[in-house]
């Protein structure tokens, strides 16, 4: 069965700080990795994926997530934190074989000034 | 492009009464998702279209839940009768299935209230 975690309800950065938002994932067969994004009252963004070839991806904003298969991880970076990051973000992966999304239960990210 | 739309953006209904949430999807997309977010459950997918036919509805809580997807660039997701527990935000995301992987695009939400 799919699953992912994230293990931090939130995380905490001072803005210019770099920022890590952490996902470890188990699936069969071939991960296909994402992140989205969700501000308040709104629909989720997406942000990145991760399919095949380069581990380190780049995406919005940003933002890049490295793909780690011994870990089984697939991590969300920011070198410099704004402070209009502070959002909820989703990891979400599926396995090639299927178009079934499974969403880990979020992190919230602040950035204080 | 308009991205995906959903409508109401907000209903509230007494208990029992009959709910219908839409989406119109990103033209030319052909999958189409029904998710509900909670604080409890996260984010669930419900049902999934492909090419406007139903391919898995295993998410769907029980038969008070139906969905239809009549055509391309349609599809409702009806709660009968509805029951407070269905209170949540209900999205629809749309892809496109494009060299064997596809990302998919969220609309804005539908938050339903039940009372």
């Amino acid at each position: 069965a799919q699953s992912v975690a994230q293990p931090e309800d939130q995380v905490n950065v001072a803005e210019g700080n770099p920022l890590t938002v952490k996902c470890t994932y188990s699936v069969s067969g071939n991960p296909y990795l994402f992140w989205y994004v969700q501000y308040p009252n709104r629909g989720l963004q997406f942000l990145l994926k991760y399919i095949t070839g380069d581990n380190l991806v780049k995406g919005s904003y940003g933002f890049e997530a490295e793909f780690n298969k011994s870990q089984t991880s697939f991590h969300l970076k920011k070198p410099s934190a704004l402070v209009s990051d502070s959002a909820l973000y989703f990891c979400a992966v599926r396995a090639d074989s299927s178009y079934k999304l499974i969403f880990g239960s979020g992190t919230r990210l602040l950035v204080r000034p | 492009d308009a991205g995906v739309i959903q409508s109401p953006r907000h209903e509230v209904t007494e208990m029992g009464q009959e709910v219908t949430l839409r989406c119109k999807p990103i033209s030319g997309h052909d999958y189409l998702f029904w998710y509900r977010q909670t604080m409890m459950r996260g984010l669930e997918l419900l049902i999934y279209f492909n090419n406007n036919v139903p391919i898995d509805d295993s998410g769907m809580p029980e038969d008070r839940f139906s969905a239809k997807m009549p055509n391309a660039s349609f599809s409702t997701l009806k709660i009968q009768p509805s029951e407070p527990r269905d209170s949540a935000v209900y999205f629809c995301a749309s892809s496109l299935l494009r060299g064997g992987t596809d990302t998919q695009y969220f609309g804005p939400g539908t938050r339903l209230t039940v009372l």
